[in-house]
């Protein structure tokens, strides 16, 4: 049972390349979440979608868009990447908005120089 | 000023301690409160959960919540090594999808 898989693992772009960070469940969740996580910050609310279609911004979302493409995936694409976007990324996956707990894939280590 | 103030450590105990961990916070309509644990280089996981105030104990950890105070603790009994970790708090409020969390508190369990 593989729970949230991610994809890539690693990556290393250019100031104002583009690219997208895939994310898959299997677990039947309506809820998935992309989070940044940043020395001292803790984890910060990008994106999420609530159930299959709907989208809506969380804490710090300039500089992302997503797409919730079927049940089972919810990809974020960074237009033109900037340094500030240099950060571990985790996507994350709930029954429900209102289920406590989130399950998280292995995260996707981006530096942009 | 952050929602949830965590102590990010490091945090280094011989084999055996007892560990603790707390959060404090400022928002008090939060009530449902966690414990994440995360391993280096892999994502978190759930450890504990708890509804407004009070103790829920599972095993070696005890996790407590003073709402009066906003303030909530992670005891973890006869630690070992395994549990090296980062620990995260998080809370929510009941009816919202958004999770805060803590900086994280990185413990060492030294064998």
């Amino acid at each position: 049972n593989a729970g949230v898989t991610q994809t890539p693992k690693f990556q290393v772009l250019k100031t104002g390349q583009s690219m997208t960070l895939q994310c898959a469940q299997d677990m039947n969740h309506n809820s998935m979440y992309w989070y940044r996580q940043d020395p001292g910050m803790g984890l910060r609310l990008i994106y999420y979608s609530a159930s299959e279609g709907t989208t809506d911004k969380g804490e710090v979302p300039n500089g992302y868009n997503v797409s919730r493409l079927n049940k089972r995936e919810f990809s974020l694409r960074l237009e033109s990447a900037a340094p500030s976007q240099t950060s571990v990324y985790f996507c994350a996956s709930s029954e429900s908005n209102s289920n406590t707990e989130a399950f998280f894939g292995q995260g996707t280590r981006l530096t942009v120089v | 000023q952050k929602e949830v103030e965590q102590d990010p450590g490091p945090l280094s105990v011989p084999e055996g301690a007892i560990v603790s961990l707390n959060c404090t916070y400022s928002n008090s309509a939060f009530q449902y409160f966690m414990w994440y644990r995360q391993y280096s280089r892999k994502g978190p996981e759930l450890l504990m959960y708890t509804y407004s105030s009070g103790n829920k104990e599972d095993g070696r950890f005890t996790a407590q919540v003073d709402k009066s105070s906003k303030y909530i603790s992670l005891f973890i009994r006869d630690s070992q090594p395994s549990d090296s970790a980062t620990y995260l708090c998080a809370m929510k409020n009941a009816n919202d999808y958004k999770l805060s969390f803590g900086a994280g508190t990185t413990v060492t369990v030294r064998a």
